[in-house]
């Protein structure tokens, strides 16, 4: 197994242009989580999928951003009209909860990607 | 609600020296609790965690952690650093799935 991928590495773009990013999780994590990291800050959580459902969206993501991820497996992060603000690393992470007993545990260790950084002109 | 905070966003040490970053959690219930390290242009790497067995959790690279619940604490140490650990470290709790990190500490190794 190679880890999280993330494609691409690099991307710049013009503000107002549409961009999108591609994560390939670790082939047998059901979960799946997008952050977004700027220069200084932690990551902040935007997202996350189990299987191919999304959980749980943050105030973060504007109406702007959609991902999705329709087999469960890779997901995407589309950026709509894009603005200065959003230059930025994406980061994206995946994650196996284990099961304790009936209860899933929230311990899953998230194994993150190597991001895309974003840079909107 | 659950917040992180990390005391200190640069943090210089020399060669050999003790590595003490800190890291200050709140939390309703009990967290998970971890720390990741981040080298340039590259995504966070997991170095421990706490998720409620022992107090003191020992990771990669010499580094551990001590979680004093009393303190709300969850300092990360190393007792000789090397110039590899140059680099940012972010402390983060999990609470129901959601992650929140710290905005991290930077630490640097001088010869």
């Amino acid at each position: 197994d190679t880890g999280v991928s993330q494609n691409p590495r690099h991307k710049i773009t013009k503000r107002g242009q549409n961009v999108t990013f591609r994560c390939d999780p670790i082939s047998e994590h059901n979960r799946l989580y997008w952050y977004r990291q700027t220069l200084g800050q932690g990551p902040e959580f935007l997202t996350y999928f189990q299987n191919e459902a999304q959980l749980e969206k943050s105030r973060l993501l504007s109406d702007r951003f959609s991902a999705e991820r329709p087999k469960g497996s890779f997901s995407t992060l589309e950026i709509q009209r894009t603005e200065q603000g959003d230059s930025a690393m994406y980061l994206c992470a995946s994650s196996s909860p284990r099961l304790a007993g009936a209860i899933e545990t929230f311990t899953d260790t998230q194994y993150f990607g190597p991001g895309t950084r974003l840079t909107v002109l | 609600a659950q917040s992180v905070t990390q005391l200190g966003s640069h943090v210089s040490v020399s060669e050999g020296a003790l590595v003490l970053l800190r890291c200050n959690y709140s939390s309703s219930v009990p967290p998970y609790l971890f720390w990741y390290v981040q080298y340039p242009n590259q995504g966070l790497q997991l170095l421990l965690k706490y998720t409620s067995a022992a107090t003191l959790v020992k990771g990669i690279n010499g580094f551990e952690a001590e979680f004093k619940k009393s303190e709300t604490s969850f300092h990360l140490t190393k007792p000789s650093a090397h110039m590899s650990d140059a680099a940012e470290y972010f402390c983060a709790v999990i609470l129901a799935g959601k992650s929140t990190f710290g905005d991290g500490t930077t630490l640097t190794v001088k010869p």
